[in-house]
């Protein structure tokens, strides 16, 4: 059963503006991973963070960790068409050495 | 729901041995991707396959590597002569098309090279 959900489920936002994706899960983590997925290509590790971190920055992403709701958000600032994709969370757990559990996803489009 | 099927689920093999990692997709789909996760590491695209063709192998590395999705039977990834360096864990996805479809994956194998 795939552990992590996002919300939404799709989004769509002028180009320029910030998207913001958010994932719930149920179990304790390791980390927590954001993948994106361009139409008809596999995914792509956006960032990782740990069970103990809080808060993790690459680019244009931003990543925060709250382990007491157990959710996570993704926030992409300053979008560009590029950016639409489908961008998927995904838990591990049992010290990093568990599988990748993963959510549903959210499809993001960013109109020009 | 009888999602992605990997197995085994955990291999060990030595050092120059071949390893064979089996996924059976998701009855009815026939787009098959192979990712590999190295410890500490997010997952790495190697593959995409469609039934008895291989899409996309930019990840894959150019030796030793191999997959195959034949017309029937699970999809297999090969590592011949494996190293240490093959330690991982390696997860099989497989989606019913392979335009802007979700893909759904494996528990994965996780390979341990001694």
């Amino acid at each position: 059963s795939q552990q992590g959900e996002e919300d939404p489920q799709a989004l769509s936002i002028q180009e320029g503006e910030n998207a913001t994706m958010n994932c719930s899960y149920k179990t304790s983590i390791n980390n927590l991973q954001w993948y994106r997925q361009n139409s008809g290509r596999g995914l792509v590790h956006l960032i990782l963070i740990r069970s103990n971190e809080r808060e993790k920055h690459s680019g244009r992403l931003r990543v925060t960790l709250d382990t007491s709701k157990k959710s996570s958000s993704l926030l992409i600032t300053a979008s560009r068409a590029a950016d639409t994709a489908s961008y998927f969370c995904a838990t591990q757990g049992g010290g990093g050495a568990d599988g990748l559990t993963f959510g549903k996803g959210t499809h993001l489009i960013i109109q020009p | 729901n009888a999602g992605v099927m990997q197995n085994p689920r955990h291999l060990v093999r030595r050092r120059g041995q071949e390893a064979r990692l089996r996924c059976s997709p998701v009855k009815g789909h026939s787009h098959v991707y192979w990712y590999r996760q190295l410890p500490e590491e997010g997952l790495k695209f190697m593959v995409y396959l469609q039934k008895e063709n291989i899409i996309d192998e930019s990840g894959m590395p150019k030796e030793r590597f191999s997959a195959e999705f034949p017309k029937e039977g699970p999809s297999i990834l090969r590592i011949q002569q494996v190293v240490r360096g093959d330690s991982a864990a390696y997860f099989c996805a497989s989606s019913p098309r392979g335009e802007g479809t979700e893909a759904f994956f494996g528990q994965g194998t996780r390979l341990t090279v001694v």
